[in-house]
């Protein structure tokens, strides 16, 4: 199972910034968080990562909190084309040395007009 | 830059038929994967490869053999198709799997198989 929490849904205007937040209470100091969507029959797509600094990318940005338990990614002018689900993964979803990828629940975000 | 590419992207077998899935990546990756997705639910890992010749069973290897005679190319095979094989097939390719490290993995667009 996915060691993240996530909202099950949420709703964003078009134009406006989505901001999806992410659980990741039992971090370790030297594991990446993961972001990735999978919008409707398509296959899984990555936004972002980061460590322990903000980052932003062409895609989003990436807030992570000091203490490194919990992280937001940004979609600063959100269009209908982000509706998706979207993952937050850390370390551990991450199946060991084979590295695939272990999805939760993630957020359904419906991106309305 | 086409990234991954699977073929076909849609097939419908008859029970017992085999078929064999493609997948090609232009990154020069190292780990490719093979990962099965039922509606609903997340992914599940089939079979990987941390390199060309060399592959491993993952989560749900039964019913599926692979192979991965060139650094580009992971092969799915079906040997005997059943109705529970019914699914969309995704093929992902990665530079490195170390968790430590940046690991970002590259998805094809699928393969949506219905096993009749």
């Amino acid at each position: 199972d996915a060691k993240t929490t996530q909202p099950p849904s949420m709703d964003c205007a078009e134009g406006r910034a989505a901001n999806l937040p992410c659980n990741h209470s039992t971090i370790s100091g030297n594991e990446y968080v993961y972001w990735y969507r999978q919008i409707h029959s398509q296959g899984p797509q990555y936004i972002i990562h980061g460590l322990k600094n903000n980052e932003t990318n062409e895609m989003a940005s990436l807030i992570i909190t000091e203490d490194r338990k919990s992280s937001t990614l940004i979609l600063p002018h959100a269009t209908l084309r982000d509706t998706a689900v979207y993952y937050c993964l850390d370390a551990r979803d991450y199946g060991g040395s084979q590295g695939n990828l272990i999805f939760g629940k993630g957020t359904k975000l419906s991106v309305k007009p | 830059n086409a990234g991954v590419t699977q073929t076909p992207k849609f097939r419908v077998l008859k029970t017992g038929q085999s078929m064999t899935l493609l997948c090609a990546q232009d990154m020069n990756h190292e780990y490719m994967y093979w990962y099965r997705q039922d509606p609903g639910m997340g992914l599940r890992l089939i079979h990987y490869s941390v390199g060309e010749g060399t592959t491993a069973k993952g989560e749900v290897p039964d019913g599926y053999n692979v192979s991965r005679l060139k650094k580009q190319n992971f092969l799915l095979g079906l040997e005997s198709a059943a109705p529970s094989q019914t699914s969309v097939y995704f093929c992902a390719s990665s530079y490195r799997a170390s968790f430590l490290a940046k690991n970002i993995q590259y998805f094809g667009a699928g393969t949506r198989l219905s096993v009749l």
